[in-house]
């Protein structure tokens, strides 16, 4: 069955740009949304934002200025930028499919990777 | 957006009870896109119901969900040990979907 896995750095320096890479196996990325969610003990879980195999996006509108996502259908996997952190972006970074089951234009999230945490600290 | 408010923060009950949660919406959820989700202690989060009341693959029939509009439930009939977790519901209603803030069922 599908497998999501999260990467990246486990410390990011205040102002910097926390970078995450998601390595999705046991099938193709193509032709679905994939979706990056936080959990923090501030704000709880807060969905960042999904991204379509095609690189057609969505982000929340509360993190839209800092956000950026993309993929690579070759490598399986899929990508987050957020810019310009503070402590608020301190938290634990999932990856998360996107049911194709739902009949409207967004979905459900099923599986999700195991998380990362990101602490931002200088 | 639609704030999802969850009730109660956290259910003292006894293995074998009956546990309800509560999920309202600030905002009316069109044809029932509300999800619910499972977390235990250092786990990641898993999808028990969508759609408001379809369960999940593999998920045990003693997990129901019900509701729409702006009131959704969640019912354990009989809470097993591994049932003790917290418990989120989401919405997929309008961007951006949104998560409640959890009820923590803890035993009694």
């Amino acid at each position: 069955q599908v497998q999501l896995l999260e990467s990246g750095p486990g410390l990011v320096r205040p102002s910097e740009t926390l970078s995450l890479s998601c390595t999705v196996s046991g099938e193709s990325i193509r032709s679905n949304y994939w979706s990056w969610i936080r959990q923090s003990a501030g704000k709880g879980l807060e969905w960042i934002g999904r991204i379509y195999s095609s690189g057609n996006t969505n982000f929340n509108p509360s993190l839209k200025s800092r956000v950026s996502m993309s993929i690579d259908m070759s490598k399986n996997q899929f990508f987050l930028n957020l810019t310009s952190v503070t402590a608020a972006d301190t938290a634990v970074y999932y990856c998360a499919k996107d049911s194709p089951d739902s009949m409207w234009f967004l979905t459900w999230f099923d599986p999700w990777g195991q998380g990362t945490l990101v602490t931002v600290s200088s | 957006e639609i704030v999802l408010t969850q009730s109660p923060g956290t259910l003292s009950l006894s293995p074998g009870e009956r546990a309800t949660l509560s999920c309202r919406a600030s905002l009316s959820v069109t044809s029932r896109y509300l999800a619910w989700y499972q977390q235990r202690p250092g786990q990641t989060p898993r999808l028990l119901i969508y759609g408001a009341s379809s369960r999940a693959t593999g998920i045990p029939d003693r997990f129901s969900g019900s509701g729409s509009g702006t009131d959704f439930t969640l019912t354990i009939s009989r809470l097993e040990p591994e049932d003790f977790a917290v418990y989120y519901c989401q919405h997929y209603d309008s961007l951006p979907p949104t998560f409640g803030q959890g009820t923590k069922v803890e035993i009694k």
